[in-house]
């Protein structure tokens, strides 16, 4: 069955570091997002991505991040400067377009642990 | 921005109980999905309920819709062990992305 990936899957950085994380969408699904998960804590949305452009992004989204679709299957979403704040479990997901949202699911990855020492 | 709340946060049971979590949002919704997520996994899809349906089932999961009270809920019947996991209730108001809830946290007893 064809699935999300993501890597690494824990990363340990300094502060103030520069930190991206990779995900492989499934190979024909269209829609792209990040979304990320403090410990225990709820799954808040970070950033949709369609047509190589951001969708939407919520006010986590600062200029601090940014995401890039390199290549045909990478999606990449990078952290210019790391706060500790940042510590937290980071989740691709990946939309069929013919899925929509209204229709269809959205596929996850099993995340990216970013610890901000 | 809606936000869902699911309550109560954290269930516990004893195998073969049915377990009950319930979401409460705020603003109009196209549907709304439920999701499973194992400790430190990723979240896996349960079940879709658009707004014009009231009730669906899929295997021992039953969820509701309410959008009078802009509400839902998840019931599993006959709960297993492998059942243990959080729950959470994810709204979509037409817009590319998905809001999801603070979730329930079921434990299921062997």
């Amino acid at each position: 069955e064809p699935e999300v990936t993501q890597t690494p899957s824990h990363q340990v950085t300094q502060m103030g570091q520069e930190v991206i994380l990779r995900c492989v969408p499934i190979s024909n699904h269209l829609y792209f997002y990040w979304y990320r998960q403090i410990l225990g804590q709820k799954v808040e949305f970070l950033v949709s991505f369609y047509n190589n452009e951001i969708s939407e992004k919520s006010e986590i989204f600062d200029d601090q991040f940014s995401v890039e679709r390199p290549d045909g299957s990478n999606f990449t979403l990078k952290i210019r400067s790391t706060k500790l704040e940042d510590s937290a479990m980071y989740f691709c997901a990946s939309l069929n377009l013919r899925g929509t949202l209204n229709t269809g699911e959205l596929f996850f990855g099993e995340g990216s642990r970013l610890t901000v020492l | 921005s809606q936000q869902g709340e699911e309550d109560p946060q954290a269930l516990s049971i004893q195998e073969g109980e049915n377990a009950t979590m319930n979401c409460s949002y705020k603003t109009s919704i196209n549907n709304l999905q439920w999701y499973r997520q194992n400790s430190g996994r990723g979240l896996v899809h349960l079940i879709l309920i658009r707004s014009n349906e009231r009730e669906k089932h899929s295997g021992r999961l039953r969820v509701t819709l309410d959008t009078s009270k802009k509400s839902s809920s998840l019931l599993i019947t006959a709960s297993r062990a492998a059942d243990t996991a959080s729950y959470f209730c994810a709204t979509d108001d037409d817009t590319d992305k998905l809001i999801f809830g603070t979730g329930t946290r079921l434990q299921v007893f062997p």
